[in-house]
């Protein structure tokens, strides 16, 4: 079956620090892979995604590189920001499919 | 910028009665979907409907949920009768036709079922 296993939160991380969220997957065939972010009281927005072997995604300062021999999508960003603080989850989607499966999610709090 | 919309934000209900949630798509997304957030947890789809037609309610406990989509607009899930269980927040996303298309989410119902 389809599952996404996340980096346990919460992260705290101060202003400009590096930020990596692990995420690894289990999926038959050629998933595509999503970061998604939730602020405070907003919903889901898709930060970034990539639908093949080394592709990467990327998207304000966030990277993630499609590693299919690791299964992976490990999400970074060289220097955080207090506006950055938000949910970030994981997600896949099977080839030909339409619905995701999400990772419990990574809480990360940037301070100043 | 197009937006999913979802009412009402926040939901308390007691045990036993009745609860519904509402979703207004994208305008022009054929695909809208309803997920389930326990808290803590990911997001799970519970139903997908493309235009008015269910594609998938294969996670969607049919005894006491029922969604509709009749106009294959806005759509509405219903609860009952609610347990506690079902405290949690529900999701609404959209996309227009296709399997490579983004899925944009609403602001979500937070239910706290007492």
């Amino acid at each position: 079956g389809n599952s996404v296993t996340q980096m346990e939160g919460p992260v705290t991380l101060s202003e400009e620090a590096f930020l990596t969220i692990n995420c690894t997957y289990t999926a038959t065939g050629y998933p595509s892979l999503f970061w998604y972010v939730q602020y405070p009281g907003e919903g889901l927005q898709l930060l970034l995604k990539a639908t093949k072997a080394d592709d990467k995604g990327s998207n304000k300062g966030f990277e993630a590189t499609y590693r299919k021999e690791t299964t992976s999508f490990h999400l970074e960003k060289g220097s955080v920001q207090v506006s950055d603080s938000a949910v970030y989850f994981c997600a896949l989607r099977q080839t030909g499919a339409n619905n995701l499966f999400f990772g419990t999610g990574t809480r990360l709090t940037v301070i100043p | 910028e197009a937006e999913v919309a979802q009412s009402p934000r926040y939901k308390i209900t007691e045990k036993s009665q009745a609860v519904a949630f509402w979703c207004d798509p994208i305008s022009g997304h054929a695909t809208l979907y309803w997920y389930r957030q326990i808290l803590g947890q990911g997001p799970e789809l519970l139903v997908q409907f493309q235009d008015e037609s269910v594609v998938d309610d294969s996670q969607l406990p049919k005894d006491r949920f029922s969604a509709e989509r009749l106009k294959g607009v806005d759509s509405t899930l219903k609860i009952q009768p609610a347990e506690l269980g079902d405290s949690a927040m529900y999701l609404c996303a959209s996309s227009s036709q296709g399997a490579s298309e983004t899925q944009y989410f609403g602001p979500g119902t937070r239910l706290l079922v007492l």
